[in-house]
């Protein structure tokens, strides 16, 4: 059973420049959620895709913006890169359950501006 | 504003003792908790949680307390082996609807380093 896969593992982008990161979520996850962590800190909350629809949004600009597909893979664009950009941006996948919080991350891309 | 707190950036624990990280909240509408590990290069692995309505939950060598009326909770870990050293996520979530799978609030991070 494969667990959350991301692609690419790292990326080196120059300031100004747009990126796209993907993600494949576990097997029978239908919910995706993305996350920025930066040197030393914990994950933050980018947003969250169900159903195709973004459920939930942390506080980050309109740069930042997503897509889920059909087969609940998702993707995480980042527009107009800035040098703050860098960081490791994880996917976690859930699914929809009354009794389930927990999410289940991937190993991460990480993303060098430049 | 930082809702999720882990005041210890290390923690250094010989082979065989117990580990306790410790972690505080803020945010009193936070109903679940949950502890990751993360290794280098490795997203976060999900150890265990526990829903508000609990004080303690337990599997195998981890053991998570939580304490409402202090917004406070640990992670033990008995006893402790090198395998364990990795920095440890303290996250909370709050209920939105039914069935839905809210979004975490994460601290900082503590490393564990488990000595020989």
């Amino acid at each position: 059973d494969a667990g959350v896969t991301q692609s690419p593992t790292h990326l080196i982008k120059t300031r100004g420049q747009q990126v796209t990161l993907r993600c494949s979520p576990k097997s029978g996850h239908d919910t995706v959620s993305w996350y920025q962590q930066a040197l030393g800190q914990g994950p933050q909350f980018i947003f969250q895709y169900y159903e195709e629809e973004e459920r939930q949004r942390g506080n980050f600009p309109d740069r930042f913006s997503g897509h889920q597909f059909p087969n609940y893979s998702s993707e995480l664009n980042v527009n107009a890169l800035l040098l703050g950009d860098s960081a490791l941006y994880l996917c976690a996948s859930s699914w929809t359950s009354e009794s389930s919080y927990e999410q289940y991350f991937g190993p991460g891309t990480r993303l060098t501006v430049t | 504003d930082q809702q999720v707190k882990q005041n210890s950036p290390s923690l250094s624990v010989q082979e065989g003792r117990i580990s306790i990280l410790n972690c505080d909240y803020t945010n009193s509408m936070f109903d679940y908790f949950l502890w990751y590990k993360k290794y280098p290069a490795e997203g976060p692995t999900f150890l265990i949680s526990i829903s508000s309505i609990k004080d303690k939950n337990e599997d195998g060598r981890f053991t998570v307390f939580l304490n409402k009326s202090a917004k406070h909770l640990s992670l033990h870990i008995v006893p402790s082996q090198p395998g364990d050293s990795a920095v440890y996520f303290c996250a909370a979530s709050r209920s939105i609807n039914t069935g839905t799978a809210s979004k975490l609030t994460f601290g900082t991070g503590t490393r564990l380093q488990v000595t020989l």
